[in-house]
């Protein structure tokens, strides 16, 4: 069980927004570090898609956005688009933790 | 180009070692941080250890403390990850990992991933 919470699963269909959650706590989010986002596509390793709680490397599309308030963190992805299924990881520091970096427990995308 | 290139996965015995490398290309090595990051079958993302460019910083998560050693060779830019006293639930793809920034880690680049398999 990750000190970052996020939901199993969330759906949308093509060209409607989604948002997945990621919950953490005051040794992390909520003590101000930054969170980031991963995509993983199946059979293949991650891809950085936010880091930094809403920057987007070179080459994300502006579908793609992040933001953090509190204790959460949120990605939000517009114009859903059938080749978004995938699952989504966000990431942060926990001051708690010995291994100090910590991965949610991800979210699986369907686009109906 | 940035590559990272892990070795060394297979299967081993519950009890077993098992000693997995990678290779980095493309960018100076010895400045980075760099990470083991593992995933069992089916399963989420799990942040296995931690090291800082010139070795002085390591952490490791509670799951592997004890039983796992990170290492780098500047020289040679490699990582690698020790693995000794190997359970069932080590079963996963291994990914070696590097943090673009030293001050907020996350990983900008990943390796393809490497399959350890631990079972008798």
């Amino acid at each position: 069980q990750s000190v970052l919470t996020q939901p199993p699963s969330v759906s949308g269909a093509p060209g409607q927004r989604v948002t997945i959650s990621c919950t953490g706590s005051s040794s992390n989010i909520g003590a101000g570090y930054d969170v980031h986002w991963y995509q993983q596509l199946p059979g293949t390793a991650p891809k950085l898609l936010i880091y930094g709680n809403s920057n987007r490397p070179s080459g994300v599309p502006d579908r793609f956005s992040g933001s953090k308030s509190g204790t959460s963190a949120s990605l939000a992805i517009t114009g859903l688009q059938a080749e978004d299924e995938a699952d989504y990881y966000c990431q942060s520091y926990d001051s708690s933790l010995s291994g100090r970096w910590v991965f949610g427990g991800g979210t699986k995308l369907t686009v109906l | 180009e940035v590559q990272l290139v892990e070795s060394g996965g297979g299967l081993v015995k519950p009890g077993g070692s098992l000693r997995l490398s990678c290779a980095a290309s493309g960018f100076t090595f010895s400045s980075y941080s760099m990470n083991w990051v593992r995933q069992a079958p089916g399963k989420g993302l799990e942040w296995v250890s931690s090291i800082s460019s010139s070795s002085s910083y390591i952490y490791y998560a509670d799951s592997v403390k004890g039983r796992f050693t990170i290492s780098r060779d500047n020289a040679k830019n490699s990582l690698y990850l020790q693995m000794n006293s190997l359970r069932a639930e080590d079963t996963a793809v291994y990914y070696c990992a590097r943090c673009a920034s030293s001050t907020s880690c996350y990983v900008d680049y990943w390796g393809q991933g490497t399959l350890v398999t631990v079972s008798s």
